[in-house]
């Protein structure tokens, strides 16, 4: 089966620092995504992992431990737009389909 | 280039009826693949289509059923709606059915089903 986990809720103020775990189990591994979600809105890509370690990209940088079946979401310097779900996404090894996990809605304050 | 857009943006049905969701992919995306999204959860993969056949599909019912246009548009057809088939349904475009690259999904904005 297939099993991914991320916290629910988070919140941070503005300026600061946020990292968002995820873990998975699935039956194949052939990529992790992360992915923005504002309410009412299209899911929009933030990055990708599918080799070990840190990927860098303006704010956000996400991890992956492909051993330890885990990732991480960071975002740096938040800004109040910033405020919004937040998708772990796994793409197995075989099938076509993504598989999501519960989302980790984020609310940066003030 | 032209994003995923799908109609209609929301739609109330009865319980019992029949509802077509409509998606144009993205320009240059020949797959498109669908999801169900429940308030509050992320979403569930329903099924994929690819040259205008079924190649994948995840947990739902045969009532769930869909088509894809030789112009790459799709359609989600729903029977016998079920209360619990209120959510988000959101159409996902890609250039290809299956990479090992970041061949990148583009999402639509989705469809808000409620069924009463």
């Amino acid at each position: 089966g297939q099993n991914i986990d991320q916290p629910t809720e988070m919140t941070a103020t503005e300026g600061a620092i946020v990292q968002i775990n995820c873990t998975y189990q699935t039956s194949g591994f052939n990529g992790l995504f992360w992915y923005q979600q504002h309410a009412g809105e299209a899911p929009t890509f933030l990055s990708y992992n599918v080799l070990d370690g840190l990927e860098e990209k303006g704010r956000f940088s996400s991890f992956l431990s492909r051993s330890k079946g885990y990732s991480y979401l960071l975002l740096k310097e938040l800004q109040m737009k910033d405020s919004a779900s937040y998708l772990c996404v796994v793409r197995p090894g075989a099938g076509n389909m993504l598989t999501f996990g519960g989302g980790t809605r984020l609310m940066v304050k003030p | 280039e032209t994003g995923v857009t799908q109609s209609p943006t929301h739609l109330i049905k009865t319980r019992g009826q029949q509802v077509t969701l409509r998606c144009s992919s993205q320009s240059g995306h020949n797959t498109v693949s669908w999801y169900q999204q429940a308030l509050g959860q992320g979403p569930q993969f329903i099924f994929q289509y690819y040259r205008e056949e079924e190649n994948g599909r995840g947990n739902f019912p045969p009532r769930f059923s869909g088509l894809q246009f030789p112009n790459y548009s799709s359609e989600l057809n729903v029977n016998a709606l079920e209360l619990d088939d209120s959510a988000l349904y959101l159409c996902a475009s890609s250039p290809i059915p299956r990479d090992s690259g970041n061949y990148g999904y583009t999402f639509g904005s989705g469809t808000r089903l409620t069924v009463v």
